[in-house]
């Protein structure tokens, strides 16, 4: 089966504090590919970040981290000192084998002021 | 660079009517694939192009949708007759030829706001 779990339907967190959100995949593919998306409220999926299953490394953007184990098919976001320009829904998806991307049911972030 | 265009922003429409998205992507871009969100849940799959081929339209309801891509370039979708379930935004995204890059992301535009009522 392919799937993308996001365990997290809504998180709240005060400005400044760092949050983490959750992606769990599933997937007997060897080769696929991990992304996260942003959705703000004006309702465009803007791309944050794309992982193929061979490189576990993982990547810092500024205040954005990422951290891909295959040994719990995980790809965690994490965004340090949020802001309240971070608030928004995240998108864990996957492509694999046949180019289909699946999207997880995203979680609904909210940083207050 | 302009990203992926569509419109209209938003429909209301009665059951039982017709309605169209129109979609222009991104230049250069060959895959263009239509997705419906419903609220609170993650975009769904509807019909995924590679220039004007139609080469993954299994989730597409093709009793009442229907869609074209005739130049390879902008691309129509349309819902006759609509129903109450429809209500839902439609996305439309694109990105580099997936024959030659597998990896590559896909931009996706504001979408349509779709109100059957």
């Amino acid at each position: 089966a392919q799937k993308v779990t996001q365990a997290q339907t809504e998180i709240s967190v005060v400005e400044k504090e760092d949050v983490t959100l959750d992606c769990v995949y599933e997937t007997r593919d060897t080769t696929y590919y991990l992304f996260w998306y942003k959705q703000p409220p004006s309702g465009e999926l803007v791309f944050l970040i794309r992982r193929n299953s061979f490189d576990e490394q993982n990547e810092i953007s500024g205040r954005y981290s990422w951290n891909f184990q295959k040994s719990t098919s995980s790809f965690n976001f994490t965004i340090t000192a949020s802001q309240v320009v971070d608030s928004a829904v995240y998108f864990c998806a996957m492509k694999t084998s046949y180019d289909k991307v699946i999207f997880g049911p995203g979680t609904s972030l909210s940083v207050i002021p | 660079e302009a990203g992926v265009v569509q419109s209209p922003r938003y429909k209301i429409i009665e059951k039982k009517q017709p309605v169209a998205f129109w979609c222009n992507p991104i230049s250069g871009h060959n895959t263009l694939y239509w997705y419906r969100q419903n609220l609170g849940q993650g975009p769904e799959l509807l019909i995924r192009y590679e220039n004007e081929e139609a080469v993954d339209d299994s989730q597409l309801p093709k009793d009442r949708f229907s869609a074209e891509r005739l130049k390879g370039v902008d691309s129509t979708l349309k819902i006759q007759p609509a129903e109450l379930g429809d209500s839902a935004v439609y996305l439309c995204a694109s990105s580099l030829d997936q024959s030659r890059a597998r990896n590559t992301e896909a931009f996706f535009g504001q979408g349509t706001r779709l109100t059957v009522v």
